[in-house]
């Protein structure tokens, strides 16, 4: 089946630093790819669409600013979290849809995020 | 607005035992549904999607319309259904996968 690969797995960084966490479609075309986040014990909510070579679109109450998504290719997308604080600690995970077979999503296997 | 709820966070059963995992949608429109599992240390996946109407894993879904439900059910638990399940809606045509907060199974001997 599809594999989507996610990377980091797993980051700690310093409060203030940027972290960029890499979403790739290994063997299939990923016009749209999605970001979702996580928390402990909680649904995972949507934070943007990433449409490749366009905009993301983000949905309400996530600063675009502080999380860059760049879709450069049909095969990659990437989340920046910019200047991290704590509270941005959470599990990541990015999703892709195969351009072929639009209703179906690939999840990658999550980031994990811890910001000290 | 699209919203999932799954009420119960945990669902513990015996191995052998019936298994009906509980999701409940609210949204005005015409909505496709579908069912996730995340085995243990394992990437989320689909599960079964309502429009297939299949059977997988012995597992089946039917869409309650009336009732805005699609549970998951399965007449006798494996141990190895033991896992997270996330009831997931998207607006037919739509673009957005909203999930609910999922449902642990717990499949004891």
């Amino acid at each position: 089946g599809a594999v989507v690969s996610q990377h980091p797995s797993w980051v700690i960084c310093k409060s203030g630093t940027s972290v960029k966490i890499e979403c790739r479609s290994l063997d299939f075309q990923a016009t749209t790819m999605f970001w979702y986040r996580q928390f402990p014990k909680q649904s995972l909510m949507l934070m943007a669409t990433s449409n490749e070579g366009s905009k993301a679109t983000y949905e309400q109450g996530v600063e675009k600013d502080k999380f860059l998504i760049n879709h450069a290719s049909l095969t990659l997308s990437t989340l920046t979290v910019t200047s991290a604080h704590p509270e941005d600690s959470s599990f990541y995970i990015c999703s892709a849809r195969d351009a072929r077979l639009v209703e179906k999503l690939f999840f990658g296997s999550g980031t994990q995020l811890s910001v000290l | 607005a699209q919203r999932v709820t799954q009420p119960e966070k945990l669902l513990s059963v015996f191995k052998g035992a019936p298994v009906e995992l509980k999701c409940n949608y609210s949204y005005s429109g015409s909505p496709e549904l579908f069912w996730y599992v995340q085995y243990s240390r394992q990437r989320l996946q689909l599960l079964l999607r309502h429009i297939s109407r299949e059977s997988i894993k012995g597992f089946t879904a039917d869409l309650n319309k009336g009732e805005t439900s699609f549970h998951l059910k399965k007449p006798f638990a494996q141990e190895e259904d033991s896992a997270m399940y996330y009831c997931a809606l998207i607006a037919r045509g739509g673009n957005k996968l909203t999930f609910g907060t999922g449902t642990q199974l717990k499949v004891e001997l």
